[in-house]
């Protein structure tokens, strides 16, 4: 039973570019969650994805934005880069019920220059 | 708002020593849950133990015990006999079912290292 993938494991970019992040949920999940975790920092939650819509999002702004396709999987794209947007993205998949356990992928090691 | 505050920024122990982990949290949820997880220098969150506001029963799993007391918006985490593995990162996370739903709040993280 394969866990969360994500992809790519490591990305470097410049600041003003684009990027987009990739999440496959477990076997037997429907919801996607993104998290931002900033060097020596905890995970802050971005937003959550069920049934292709976002169901709960976190202070950040409009460039980060998401999607979910049939399959649960989800990308996470974040537009316009700042330095500060240097972080590990984690994705974490669930079922969609409070309080439910989710599961993290190995995370998107992004540096922007 | 809610908000989790793990004080110990870091601990050294020397392998086989006890060692707790120290978590606060505060919710004004009366449903809410409560997870530690370990993170590994590999960078992958790893779950260890989830428990809800109405169980309060402690446990001990192998070298893993966990003290969770809503009298005092605690809920510790203690390894027995620690081994230079343990050596991670660790964060006690939390969700509210009335205000949060699923999405998790995160304490700053308590770095562990165990010294052979």
């Amino acid at each position: 039973d394969a866990g969360v993938t994500q992809s790519p494991t490591h990305l470097i970019k410049t600041r003003g570019q684009q990027v987009t992040l990739r999440c496959s949920p477990k076997s037997g999940h429907d919801t996607v969650s993104w998290y931002q975790q900033a060097l020596g920092q905890g995970p802050q939650f971005i937003f959550q994805y069920y049934e292709e819509e976002e169901r709960q999002r976190g202070n950040f702004p409009d460039r980060f934005s998401g999607h979910q396709f049939p399959n649960y999987s989800s990308e996470l794209n974040v537009n316009a880069l700042l330095l500060g947007d240097s972080a590990l993205y984690l994705c974490a998949s669930s079922i969609y019920r409070a309080g439910e356990t989710q599961y993290f992928g190995p995370g998107t090691r992004l540096l922007v220059l | 708002a809610q908000k989790v505050t793990q004080a110990q920024t870091e601990i050294s122990v020397v392998e086989k020593e006890d060692v707790t982990l120290d978590c606060v949290y505060e919710t004004r949820d009366t449903t809410y849950y409560l997870f530690w997880y370990k993170q590994p220098p590999s960078g992958e969150l790893v779950f260890l133990i989830r428990r809800n506001s109405f169980d309060e029963q402690n446990e001990i799993s192998g070298r893993y015990s966990w003290n969770f007391q809503k009298s005092t918006s605690s809920f510790n985490f203690t390894i027995t006999a620690s081994q230079v593995v343990d050596s991670a990162v660790y964060f006690c996370a939390l969700s509210g079912k009335e205000t949060s739903g699923s999405r998790l709040t995160f304490g700053e993280g308590t770095q562990l290292t165990v010294n052979p």
